[in-house]
């Protein structure tokens, strides 16, 4: 079956340690992103990344830190530096296509982070 | 990015038909109009976009006047099972663009 796994689902972390999130895709779409979300808050981008070696911050984008060197990975590092960095975190994928498609993005399960 | 308004929260009892409207006054010619739910603890899920008059598919329809600055999700006939929350995006669906996500309307269907 094709889509985007994460993993773990749950994270626990000592305040000061940073803390890498996975992400992985085979629905062999190019562009990948971050989202964070916050109990009763929509979703905030993180960063995303629309081709293997390039990446974008989003809105909130400080204190976390990405790599794209696989098309099929899009890993989250949450640095020490990121001072609330409990909360719910999704990726998602989404394909190129012909103008007039849809362009849904397909998420992951998300990983809920921790850190005390 | 064009601003979405959605309604905070709406109830409804099963069988009931369920409009959501968004409103995107600065909507731009290249964007589209999309929206997706979500459960508690779960990635959003897509349900329907569109770019202009109506769309319909196995789960709802979309409603997006002429003018374009609003548009009404419509769910037919809801269950239990459809109590979550639905987010409202308006964008330009060139490749690789970001996507907005509100706050988005709960949705709470009773029995």
């Amino acid at each position: 079956d094709g889509g985007i796994t994460q993993s773990p689902k749950y994270l626990f972390r000592k305040e000061g340690q940073n803390v890498t999130l996975s992400c992985e895709q085979n629905l062999n779409h190019d562009a990948m992103y971050w989202y964070r979300q916050d109990p009763g808050q929509g979703l905030r981008l993180i960063y995303y990344s629309q081709i293997v070696n390039d990446f974008q911050k989003g809105d909130i984008a400080e204190g976390y830190s990405v790599s794209r060197e696989k098309k099929e990975s899009f890993p989250l590092t949450v640095t020490s530096a990121q001072k609330n960095p409990t909360a719910f975190y999704l990726c998602a994928s989404r394909r190129s296509g012909q103008e007039g498609s849809s362009y849904e993005q397909y998420f992951g399960p998300g990983t809920r982070l921790t850190v005390t | 990015l064009a601003k979405t308004t959605q309604p905070i929260s709406m109830d409804s009892y099963e069988g009931q038909e369920v409009n959501i409207t968004c409103s995107h006054n600065n909507i731009a010619t290249n964007d589209y109009i999309t929206w997706y739910q979500q459960f508690p603890s779960q990635g959003p899920r897509f349900i329907i976009q569109g770019y202009k008059t109506k769309v319909t598919n196995e789960v709802a329809s979309l409603f997006i006047p002429a003018d374009r600055k609003s548009s009404t999700l419509s769910l037919p006939r809801v269950s239990l099972s459809d109590t979550a929350v639905y987010y409202c995006l308006v964008g330009d669906m060139e490749y690789g663009n970001k996507l907005v996500f509100g706050a988005g309307t709960i949705l709470r269907v009773k029995s």
